[in-house]
């Protein structure tokens, strides 16, 4: 049983679209990460929420934590080919490691 | 500039051969991690450490072993490689969970 699900697993689509990704849980999480990992290299890590109901923007890309802190999303305005890669969630409970979603390979074509 | 180095990056080897997969960190991390994942699929905990001389099993069952002598340093190693250790390896290092993981940019190991 996975903790964290996200949705979808595999998305493609234009430049320019717009497209969100779903992280979901029936636990609660003390906090809510988002990385992003291309080919050969290790994920980076994109944004940190907190709090419930917090919402974060980094360029084109919004983050938003569910107000019970049980779901995070990832928003992206007009897509680029260089957004493309898988994208994790991962969740924290207090406790000494994270647990990871099993990530959104996303592909935007030119 | 990479805080977290791992290495090799490429490593192929022969069935049977005992192999040390190095990873290291310059930030003074008390927290350090092993992570085993196909390509482009989900990441699974194989060990973590807490701080120097502690050292657990993660959530996927492995035939690799750790050690944590200093803070910088948590080297993974398998006794006997086979094929089904193919796969990339990844290293990650954390002051907090909340803070989240810096990771290393992996190494693939090919077992032939």
């Amino acid at each position: 049983t996975q903790l964290l699900e996200q949705s979808p697993q595999f998305l493609s689509i234009q430049e320019g679209e717009n497209l969100t990704v779903y992280c979901n849980s029936s636990s609660v999480f003390s906090s809510l990460q988002w990385y992003r990992q291309e080919p050969g290299e290790g994920p980076v890590l994109l944004v940190t929420v907190v709090t419930g109901g917090e919402v974060k923007k980094l360029k084109r890309l919004t983050f938003q934590f569910g107000d019970a802190r049980k779901d995070s999303s990832l928003h992206i305005t007009a897509a680029q080919p260089g957004d493309t890669g898988l994208y994790l969630c991962a969740g924290s409970q207090g406790a000494q490691k994270l647990v990871f979603g099993q990530g959104t390979r996303l592909t935007i074509n030119p | 500039e990479a805080d977290i180095y791992q290495t090799p990056r490429y490593l192929v080897i022969g069935t049977g051969k005992k192999i040390t997969l190095e990873c290291s960190q310059t930030m003074g991390h008390d927290k350090m991690y092993w992570y085993q994942q196909d390509p482009g699929m989900e990441l699974h905990l194989i060990h973590y450490s807490y701080g120097v001389n502690s050292t657990e099993k993660g959530d996927l069952s492995s035939e690799s072993t750790v050690s944590r002598i200093r803070t910088e340093h948590f080297p993974l190693t398998l006794e006997s490689a086979r094929p089904s250790h193919t796969s990339q390896y990844l290293c990650a290092s954390s002051v907090a969970v909340n803070y989240g993981y810096t990771f290393g940019s992996g190494t693939r190991l090919t077992v032939v």
